[in-house]
């Protein structure tokens, strides 16, 4: 059964410096989408993306994050200048279309620990 | 807006027992409801979904839910837990947003089975 993949699997980074998390969704997938779960907290959407832009973002999503599809596999999160609070698992999540019934399909995730 | 409560953050069960975790919504439009599951060090994995078409939904690994508008709820049961069902398990709700679907996660159970 086709997978999104995230890499790195864990990533540890000095506060300040920037990091960038990858994602390749499921091949024929067209929506693509971030979400973070801080340790011991819910799962909380981050962005949406569509046809080489932001769909919706929340209010978490700051001037420090950007997204990317750089080359039509891959998409990327990148945080600009990290904090303490950045300090989460991420997930990324591919779905065929923007409908309500389809399922998101799920990454591992990427932990992400900054010191 | 749509939210998910997830009632108990930890059930433990002996193995052979009856698994319910309790999932209730809050939707102002009929809503869309997923059962994911989290093993230790995993991503994500769908269980079943929720789309109107039947209120009883099956779902992988002998895992059912059961839509019951006048309760508002979707608990997820099985009948007979087995060790490999040890994990967190989140209920979600499909939200829309101006252009897409995000998903709206409850808090997550985390499921315990005893030998």
């Amino acid at each position: 059964e086709p997978e999104v993949t995230q890499t790195p699997s864990h990533q540890v980074t000095q506060m300040g410096q920037e990091v960038i998390l990858r994602c390749v969704p499921i091949s024929n997938h067209l929506y693509f989408y971030w979400y973070r779960q801080i340790l011991g907290q819910k799962v909380e959407f981050l962005v949406s993306f569509y046809n080489n832009e932001i769909s919706e973002k929340s209010e978490i999503f700051d001037d420090q994050f950007s997204v990317e599809r750089p080359d039509g596999s891959n998409f990327t999160l990148k945080i600009r200048s990290t904090k303490l609070e950045d300090s989460a698992m991420y997930f990324c999540a591919s779905t065929l279309q923007a409908t309500p019934n389809q399922p998101q399909h799920f990454g591992d995730g990427t932990r992400l620990s900054i010191l | 807006a749509q939210s998910v409560t997830q009632l108990g953050s930890h059930v433990s069960v002996s193995e052979g027992a009856l698994v319910l975790l309790r999932c209730n919504y809050s939707s102002s439009v009929p809503p869309y409801l997923f059962w994911y599951v989290q093993y230790p060090n995993q991503g994500l994995q769908l269980l079943l979904k929720y789309t109107s078409a039947a209120t009883l939904v099956k779902g992988i690994n002998g895992f059912e839910a059961e839509f019951k508008k006048s309760e508002t709820s979707f608990h997820l049961t099985k009948p007979s837990a087995h060790m490999s069902d040890a994990a967190e398990y989140f209920c979600a709700v499909s939200a829309w947003m101006d252009s897409s679907y995000k998903l709206i996660f409850g808090s997550g159970t985390r499921l315990l089975v005893r030998p």
